[in-house]
């Protein structure tokens, strides 16, 4: 069965703090690992796509590595912000649906 | 800017009665995703449309659900005889490509409450 798990579930960390998200998935046959934002009551937004043939991307504070073969991807924000508050969720492609994590629930501290 | 919309917001529903979600993609795109978001979890996959053609209905829990969208555009989730353990947000989401394998953009979902 396709699984995505997420650590740790909630974090909160003061303003400008670094942090990790990790996310791991049981099957590594993906076609793209995606990081979405969930703010309270509201849809997704995504802010990175990685294809299975990268390593990383970069948006602005953001950079999402992934790792095929171990089955992990890490989101990586950078001098975190109030702003940045929200759920965290990454989801794994797999041809036709998206397999999603539970996601992490960040507070950033001011 | 024009985005995925659905509507409505909010449903509240009495054990039995049948409901009807809309889902309004960008134009112009190709794949049409429904999910299930219960509190506290991660969405997970209802059914794929690629234009009017449904190709993935592998996640949908019942018999009644049931989606559709015949001209390839404007989607719509029924749920017939509606049950508490329907109880959840449904969002939508749309991409550009067929397959889905680009970046999908979420509406910002329909509240359920079954009551």
């Amino acid at each position: 069965k396709q699984e995505v798990t997420q650590i740790p579930a909630a974090l909160s960390v003061p303003e400008g703090e670094n942090l990790v998200l990790n996310c791991s998935f049981t099957d590594s046959a993906i076609y793209n690992l995606q990081w979405f934002r969930q703010d309270p009551g509201k849809g997704l937004t995504s802010l990175l796509l990685i294809q299975s043939s990268q390593r990383e991307q970069t948006s602005g504070r953001l950079n999402a590595s992934l790792d095929k073969s171990s089955g992990r991807s890490t989101l990586y924000i950078a001098a975190s912000q109030p702003g940045d508050s929200a759920t965290y969720l990454c989801a794994a492609f797999y041809g036709q649906n998206f397999v999603f994590g539970p996601g992490t629930r960040l507070s950033v501290l001011p | 800017g024009a985005g995925v919309s659905q509507s409505p917001r909010y449903k509240v529903a009495k054990r039995g009665q049948d409901v009807a979600l809309r889902c309004d993609p960008i134009s112009g795109h190709v794949s049409l995703f429904w999910y299930q978001q219960a509190l506290g979890q991660g969405p997970e996959f209802l059914t794929y449309f690629q234009n009017e053609a449904q190709l993935d209905k592998s996640g949908l829990p019942s018999d009644r659900f049931f989606a559709e969208r015949p001209e390839g555009s404007v989607s719509t989730l029924k749920i017939q005889r509606t049950q508490q353990e329907d109880s959840a947000v449904y969002l939508c989401a749309s991409s550009l490509l067929a397959g889905g394998r680009d970046t999908q953009y979420f509406g910002p979902g329909t509240r359920l409450t079954v009551l």
